[in-house]
């Protein structure tokens, strides 16, 4: 089974760091672009940025660009988004999902498969 | 960045009605890159549509997708009880991905 299982809850303080992670199963982890998604409390679906497991090649929306780092270990197919320094506005839901660009041969752009989501709360 | 806007906010029909929800781009959007998700509470996204009109798998036909350009529309031909979610159209372009910022199908 094509899956992508996120790491668990976490609680934090503002100004500590945090690395959360969503490991592929089932899939040659390397053949797909996994992006990250927020969704803050009651809110929509916002893009975060994304990675290329196969070289580690990010790229963030303007957004989030220089608030948090996306990574990844291919050798254990396993994405990380990370946090150096939390704030209360971080306290969202965040998802991993992966990029799928061809279906039958047709050119697509979807994320078809998406982690269970991973809640973060930053609160003193 | 293209920003998507959907409409309406928030739709209130009952089972077996058909469900219209629009999804207009400030920029033009190429098909292939434009999709549909259903969220349902406290859990993930799941792929509806992609390629603007082509159904994810195991997604049932009453749900279909179309339009080109800025302007698309998903259609829910007979609401059954386990439609009553959020629905977020979402593009790329430019490297980059946006949603619009949902459609909740509520239970009239």
């Amino acid at each position: 089974e094509v899956q992508l299982v996120q790491s668990g809850a976490e609680v934090k303080k503002p100004g500590e760091s945090l690395r959360i992670s969503c490991k592929g199963s089932g899939y040659s982890f390397t053949s797909y672009w996994i992006s990250w998604v927020r969704q803050m409390p009651g809110k929509g679906l916002e893009w975060m940025g994304r990675i290329d497991p196969s070289d580690s090649y990010t790229n963030y929306s303007p957004s989030f660009q220089g608030h948090v780092t996306i990574s990844a270990d291919k050798s254990i197919s396993t994405a990380y988004l990370q946090w150096s320094s939390l704030k209360a506005s971080d306290t969202a839901m965040y998802y991993c999902a992966r990029r799928r660009i061809a279906v039958a041969g047709t050119e697509v752009d979807a994320f078809d498969i998406w982690g269970q989501g991973t809640m973060v709360t930053v609160s003193s | 960045e293209i920003v998507l806007t959907q409409s309406p906010g928030t739709l209130s029909l009952s089972p077996g009605e058909r469900a219209t929800l629009s999804c207009r781009a400030s920029q033009s959007v190429s098909s292939s890159y434009l999709a549909w998700y259903q969220q349902k509470p406290g859990q993930a996204p799941r792929l509806l549509i992609y390629g603007a009109s082509s159904r994810a798998t195991g997604i049932p036909d009453r749900f279909s997708g179309s339009g080109s350009g800025t302007d698309f529309t998903l259609t829910i031909s007979r609401l059954e009880p386990e439609d009553f979610a959020v629905y977020y159209c979402q593009q790329y372009g430019s490297s980059s991905w946006t949603f619009g910022q949902g459609t909740k199908v509520e239970i009239k």
